[in-house]
């Protein structure tokens, strides 16, 4: 079965450090790759989405992820974080012949210090 | 605005209690979702629903149930609740390009 790792439980950062959050997933087939963000009682929100084409893929608040193929990774990246990124990451992988189906990693917590 | 509509907020059940979840959606899409958030387990999905008329066990099934009403709205029913079912419970749809949305969450506590 398809599954999904995201190496971090909880990362602490100061204010401008940057982020790098790793997501790993295993399935063999075409796939499409989703990061999301979840803020403190909010629902989950878009980040940035792979489907094809280029692998480095930019997404919102300054997000970008790179998709290596022989790695089976898509992670994450932000050059400098801000206090206002503190927040739950999600990796998310849908795969050809699931349907449609969003299998999610078990997340990663980022607290910003100011 | 157009989304994704769950109710309620928020819910209190007794062990043995049953109780339906609602989701509707207005953006005329074919396949919807209920997942689950428990802490360090991120997002597990219970059941899905294709398209209308089908739905399909997930990873996490087991004391749900679930209805396919139409094609904007797609229920979760827990039989008879239990401590495990504790959780906050999402509901999603999805249209063409994998354009997922997400409900604003049903934070449930069995007692």
């Amino acid at each position: 079965a398809q599954s999904v790792s995201q190496h971090n439980h909880h990362v602490i950062l100061s204010e401008a450090a940057s982020l790098e959050l790793g997501c790993n997933y295993s399935y063999g087939g075409t796939v499409n790759l989703f990061w999301y963000v979840q803020y403190p009682g909010q629902h989950l929100q878009l980040l940035l989405k792979y489907f094809s084409g280029d692998p480095l893929v930019k997404g919102i608040k300054g997000f970008e992820a790179e998709f290596i193929k022989s790695k089976f990774s898509f992670n994450l990246r932000k050059p400098s974080v801000q206090w206002s990124d503190t927040a739950e990451y999600f990796c998310a992988v849908t795969a050809g012949n699931q349907g449609g189906k969003l299998i999610f990693g078990q997340g990663t917590e980022l607290s910003v210090k100011p | 605005n157009a989304g994704v509509t769950q109710t309620p907020k928020f819910q209190v059940l007794k062990t043995g209690q049953s109780m339906t979840l609602q989701c509707a959606q207005d953006m005329n899409h074919n396949s919807m979702y209920w997942y689950r958030q428990d802490p360090g387990m991120g997002l597990r999905l219970i059941y899905y629903s294709a398209s209308e008329g089908t739905t399909d066990k997930g990873e996490v099934p087991n004391g749900y149930n679930v209805s396919r009403l139409n094609k904007r709205e797609f229920s979760l029913r827990l039989e008879s609740a239990a401590p495990s079912q504790t959780s906050v419970y999402f509901c999603a749809s999805s249209g063409k390009n994998y354009g997922y949305t997400f409900g604003s969450g049903t934070r449930l506590t069995v007692v």
